[in-house]
């Protein structure tokens, strides 16, 4: 069975700080996205990567895909409370076939 | 707007009675799929659909079914609940043909079973 290993699991930092959050897998995948969902609703897809050593920066949002494609990385800089919520990362297969990390969950205090 | 929509919200039910939960999408999207979540276990697939009548099953499809029998509609159904099928459900879809199955999300249905 395929896994996707998130961690940590649970962080809680102070606005202004930086954070990394890590996605590790022992198998390929052709693609990997990042979710971020609050409270009460689904997932919204911040971003995909694809190739291996993709880096991607949204705002003060930067992913990055491993060179192998078994893993990935959310930075974040100078976090802002707007920033809480549970960040999920999730890979394919070319089968269709969908698996998430446990997720983590992001509390930045003001 | 494009959206994926679920039906109900929210749901109480015994164990053992016929449940279906209803998910449309308004996107021509061919790829749908069920989710449920619960704590420390992340989101877990159940069931997915590639097109019309395709179905395969996720991680978790014991105690679920689906069917596709419209591009717009993927309707989960469980026969028989029992309690460990308590949790918060999601449907999701994506356009495949870019192969990196993008979801976009309902807003979930939280489902107990007593």
């Amino acid at each position: 069975t395929q896994l996707l290993e998130q961690s940590p699991q649970f962080l809680s930092i102070q606005e202004g700080e930086n954070l990394t959050v890590y996605c590790n897998s022992s198998s390929v995948f052709s693609s990997l996205q990042w979710y971020r969902q609050e409270p009460g609703e689904g997932p919204v897809l911040l971003v995909t990567v694809v190739t291996g050593g993709e880096v991607k920066k949204l705002k003060r949002l930067t992913f990055q895909f491993g060179d192998a494609r078994k893993d990935s990385s959310l930075h974040i800089t100078a976090a802002q409370p707007g920033d809480t919520g549970l960040y999920l990362c999730a890979a394919s297969s070319n089968t269709g076939k969908l698996i998430f990390g446990q997720g983590t969950t992001l509390q930045v205090k003001p | 707007e494009a959206q994926v929509t679920q039906n109900p919200r929210y749901l109480i039910t015994v164990t053992g009675k016929k449940l279906t939960v209803t998910c449309s999408q308004n996107m021509n999207h061919e790829y749908m799929s069920w989710y449920r979540q619960d704590p420390g276990l992340g989101l877990r697939q159940i069931y997915y659909s590639m097109n019309v009548e395709v179905t395969d099953k996720g991680d978790v499809p014991e105690g679920y079914k689906v069917s596709r029998k419209e591009k717009r509609n993927f309707p989960l159904i469980l026969e028989s609940p029992s309690p460990n099928q308590t949790s918060l459900y999601f449907c999701a879809s994506s356009s495949w043909g870019t192969a990196t199955y993008e979801q976009y999300f309902g807003p979930g249905t939280r489902l107990t079973v007593t």
